[in-house]
């Protein structure tokens, strides 16, 4: 089945500074590559995905990148603020699997301000 | 209410208790999920519905039981649980079911369970 890596595990940053988190996929039949945000005491939230036809993809302060060459992508965030500390987690899902989602194991960012 | 809720939001129990966690969707969604999430474990798919029918048990034990009785409700019931089984439990829902090319998954805030 399809595995998903996530490093780094923690992650502190300088407030203004950038945040790259990166994920690797086993399976390159995936296709959906969503990104959540998880605050203390709260659901994981979706903040960003891409999908497998697009490379790169924007909105506002974050950004995703997709190499499916290499099989891995990344969360880009840039000016970080204090609000942007939080555990993300990245997933990938195949259509032909029922488009389940296979989670990496999250990494905790703190923005110091 | 918007979104997924999910209550009780915590949850005390004994090994021989029982107990339901319920969750709730009101986006129009039409597949549902139980995600169990532990500390230091990526998050584990429990259970899928896609359009009130179970799709997926990814090898649950029985003591876990889910019920779906409309395509906004989603049960969780409990039984002589384990302390083991203490975590959060998530639930999610997507608006086009599982066959969709593409699966946007909104969780709600989770029930923190605690099996003493």
């Amino acid at each position: 089945g399809e595995n998903v890596e996530q490093h780094p595990s923690t992650l502190s940053v300088q407030e203004g500074d950038s945040a790259v988190i990166k994920c690797t996929y086993s399976d390159s039949a995936s296709n959906y590559f969503p990104w959540y945000k998880q605050e203390l005491g709260k659901g994981p939230q979706l903040i960003i995905d891409i999908r497998s036809n697009v490379g790169e993809k924007k909105d506002q302060r974050i950004a995703v990148t997709l190499n499916k060459t290499a099989k891995h992508f990344s969360l880009h965030i840039t000016e970080t603020q204090p609000e942007d500390s939080a555990v993300y987690f990245c997933a990938a899902s195949i259509k032909a699997a029922g488009n389940k989602l296979t989670f990496g194991g999250g990494t905790r960012v703190l923005v110091k301000p | 209410e918007t979104g997924v809720t999910q209550t009780p939001r915590h949850l005390v129990m004994g090994m021989t208790n029982k107990k339901s966690l319920k969750c709730e969707q009101h986006l129009g969604h039409n597949a549902m999920y139980w995600y169990k999430q532990s500390a230091k474990k990526p998050l584990e798919l429990m259970f899928v519905y896609n359009f009130k029918e179970q799709t997926e048990n990814n090898s649950v034990p029985s003591r876990f039981s889910p019920e779906c009785p409309n395509s906004s409700h989603l049960f969780l019931h409990l039984h002589t649980l384990q302390p083991e089984d203490s975590a959060l439990y998530l639930c999610a829902s997507s608006p086009e079911g599982t066959d969709s090319s593409y699966n946007e998954q909104f969780f709600g805030p989770g029930t923190r369970l605690t099996v003493l």
